[in-house]
């Protein structure tokens, strides 16, 4: 199994410019995940996912979009990209039980000069 | 006010020897979780053990295992024989109650172990 597949793995990016951070997982997990890891600094939620179609905000929401469509797939866009959202970015995924741990991609370490 | 603190951000330990890493967490809510994952230099973040608030026994798997008192809102994480390979950040995160079932983990901010040889 390939568990969670994230990709890119790196990119730099312009101000003002756009991207989709792609995340796919192959564990039929309902529930998905995006974080952002800051320099020296744990985790941070950003969006969540409890299922095909329901999404809902996190901790540091802003500046990002998300979609789910399929069970497999959950997408971060950021959309004017700024040099605060330089970041590594994470994809994890679950199943529902409370002690099931989140499995995570490999992340995508994201430069915005 | 920090709902997981990690209060030790760089600890170096002989090889072979036990190592506690400490973690305090804030929550009013009776139900909870506490995970503690490895981060390699390499970046991967690997699952190592979860408590639950409700469980009675301390969780282990294989080396590792973990304190947890309830009362003091403590779950510090405990490697026996440390090994040159468990040099890696360690972050302790909590799951409070439920939201649609997802799981909102909170992180703190790691500790960085180091083995010396």
């Amino acid at each position: 199994n390939a568990g969670v597949t994230q990709t890119p793995k790196f990119r730099i990016l312009k101000i003002g410019q756009s991207m989709t951070l792609q995340c796919t997982q192959d564990m039929n997990h309902n529930y998905m995940y995006w974080y952002r890891q800051d320099p020296g600094m744990g985790l941070k939620l950003i969006y969540y996912s409890v299922g095909a179609g329901i999404t809902d905000k996190g901790e540091v929401p802003n500046g990002y979009n998300v979609s789910r469509s399929t069970t497999e797939d959950f997408p971060l866009r950021l959309e004017l990209a700024a040099p605060s959202q330089t970041s590594v970015y994470f994809c994890a995924s679950s199943y529902p039980e409370d002690t099931q741990p989140q499995h995570f991609g490999d992340g995508t370490r994201l430069s915005i000069l | 006010a920090q709902k997981i603190t990690q209060t030790q951000p760089g600890m170096f330990v002989q090889e072979k020897e036990a190592v506690t890493l400490d973690c305090t967490y804030d929550t009013s809510d009776p139900s909870y979780g506490l995970f503690w994952y490895k981060q390699p230099s390499s970046g991967e973040m690997i699952f190592l053990i979860y408590q639950g608030s409700y469980d009675q026994q301390n969780a282990t798997e294989g080396r590792y295992s973990l304190n947890f008192q309830k009362a003091r809102k403590s779950a510090n994480l405990v490697i026996s024989a440390s090994q040159l390979g468990d040099s890696a950040m360690y972050f302790c995160a909590m799951r409070e109650g439920r939201d649609q079932g997802a799981q909102k983990l909170v992180f703190g901010q790691g500790t960085r172990l180091t083995i010396n040889p």
